[in-house]
């Protein structure tokens, strides 16, 4: 498609097991990030990679969140041992190398029960 | 947290009325952006402002770079029941943040 999807759209876990969220970039976007946004908030930053190096994760709210994009196209966002506070949309945008307008995906929406 | 203060909360307005809604922050950034988000949806992109003073439009769509670095409003004509939504307004540095929405109602 033309646009950065995500997958899944949605995600119910139990608290304590671990997630993985798939982010699909628009193709040739070199710079890739993942945002948080909880309920009525605006997106909150976690982290951003440029091709395959993550450059920022400053942030990732704990160690249990870890991100990668190894041959710099798909991007996986873990979230290990899953808490309740970890509930919230979680979005991933692209962008072109140098550009600060960043296209946002549709988000997945994590619940942590 | 968020660094930027986006205003007002909400809004209930008539179809055909203008809207205005602002955004303010204790800190310059380089670049101010727009963005509406849909129920179930990511933030799209409306506008992207490059420059202090710089005002610039898109479609019904008026958005202003404040002078001083740490601001910025973006104003929509003529209302119509597909501007309902969320709108945010993005500060870009090093890395982007967002203020809390303004979120839109349009009665027709």
């Amino acid at each position: 498609g033309a646009g950065v999807s995500q997958s899944p759209r949605y995600k119910v876990a139990k608290r304590g097991q671990d997630v993985a969220l798939r982010c699909d970039p628009i193709s040739g976007h070199v710079s890739l990030f993942w945002y948080q946004q909880a309920l009525g908030q605006g997106p909150e930053f976690l982290t951003y990679f440029q091709n395959e190096a993550q450059l920022d994760k400053s942030g990732l709210p704990s160690d249990r969140f870890f991100a990668e994009r190894p041959e710099g196209s798909v991007s996986t966002l873990k979230i290990q041992r899953t808490q309740q506070e970890d509930s919230a949309v979680y979005l991933c945008a692209s962008s072109l190398g140098g550009s600060n307008e960043q296209f946002f995906g549709p988000g997945t929406r994590l619940t942590v029960l | 947290g968020q660094q930027l203060n986006q205003s007002p909360q909400s809004m209930f307005i008539q179809e055909g009325e203008d809207v205005s809604m602002n955004c303010t922050s204790s800190s310059i950034f380089n670049t101010w952006l727009w963005y509406k988000q849909d129920p179930g949806e990511g933030p799209v992109l409306l506008i992207a402002l490059y420059k202090a003073g710089e005002l610039t439009s898109n479609g019904r769509l008026t958005a202003q770079f404040g002078i001083t670095r740490k601001d910025s409003f973006l104003n929509i004509s003529a209302s119509i029941p597909s501007d309902v939504g969320i709108y945010f307004c993005a500060g870009h540095n090093n890395d982007m943040r967002f203020g809390a929405g303004t979120r839109l109602t349009v009665k027709p």
